[in-house]
């Protein structure tokens, strides 16, 4: 009934590069939230944004962005001018009703490197 | 504690024995989840809490895996008889209350190791 796919398994850039990390997702839900959680190398998992299914407003917040379009399914995250603190593995996330027990329906992640 | 902690943070086990994760959520969240993160099979749910009650064990992969929760709070995940599939992250997160508006905040996990 849900799904989230990211497409991108593993991107590598340059510091100060722009980086777009691509997520998709299928649900039958017209009320729906959907997030992006960063899992350093240090491995916990850390809320960066959650975004419901009626505003589809885009968002910033310092150097990150995220695009949220309903007509494509997509709720793509862009960080401007990559750190190298920025990279970790980055997972889209997806919650519904008709998800069974409120819980999160995880993409496979992205591993971001971003290089000095 | 500020966030949510588990314990161990690695276990390292033989095959058939029985292990027990903790967690121990954000004071004050009533909803408790247990996630598995592996090479192959991704992030996977395997159950919630709501209070004390799990309203729903269809995640688990298999009866050998069980979890409590008591008092609202320390939630505990056994399984019993492990197999070396079951060599995995075990993930413990906490929202305020189940729901599907609630942010999920993550523990730093178990790392298990099945020999």
């Amino acid at each position: 009934a849900q799904k989230v796919t990211q497409a991108q398994t593993e991107i590598s850039v340059v510091e100060k590069e722009d980086v777009t990390l691509d997520c998709v997702y299928e649900t039958r839900d017209t009320t729906y939230y959907l997030f992006w959680y960063k899992q350093p190398p240090s491995g916990e998992l850390v809320f960066l944004i959650r975004r419901n299914s009626f505003d589809e407003q885009n968002e910033i917040s310092g150097r990150y962005s995220w695009n949220f379009q309903k007509s494509t399914s997509s709720f793509n995250f862009t960080i401007t001018a990559s750190q190298v603190v920025d990279s970790a593995v980055y997972f889209c996330a997806l919650t519904g009703p008709s998800g069974s027990a409120r819980q999160l329906t995880f993409g496979s992640g992205t591993q971001l490197t971003v290089l000095p | 504690g500020a966030g949510v902690s588990q314990s161990p943070s690695n276990k390292v086990t033989e095959k058939g024995k029985d292990v027990e994760l903790r967690c121990d959520p954000i004071s004050g969240h009533t909803a408790l989840y247990w996630y598995r993160q592996s090479l192959g099979q991704g992030l996977e749910f395997l159950i919630y809490f709501q209070g004390n009650s799990a309203p729903d064990k269809s995640g688990l992969p298999s009866d050998r895996f069980s979890a409590e929760r008591t008092g609202g709070s320390v939630s505990t995940l056994t399984i019993q008889r492990t197999q070396q599939e079951d060599s995995a992250v075990y993930l413990c997160a906490s929202s305020v209350q189940a729901g599907t508006y609630n942010e999920q905040f993550f523990g730093p996990g178990t790392r298990l190791t099945v020999l």
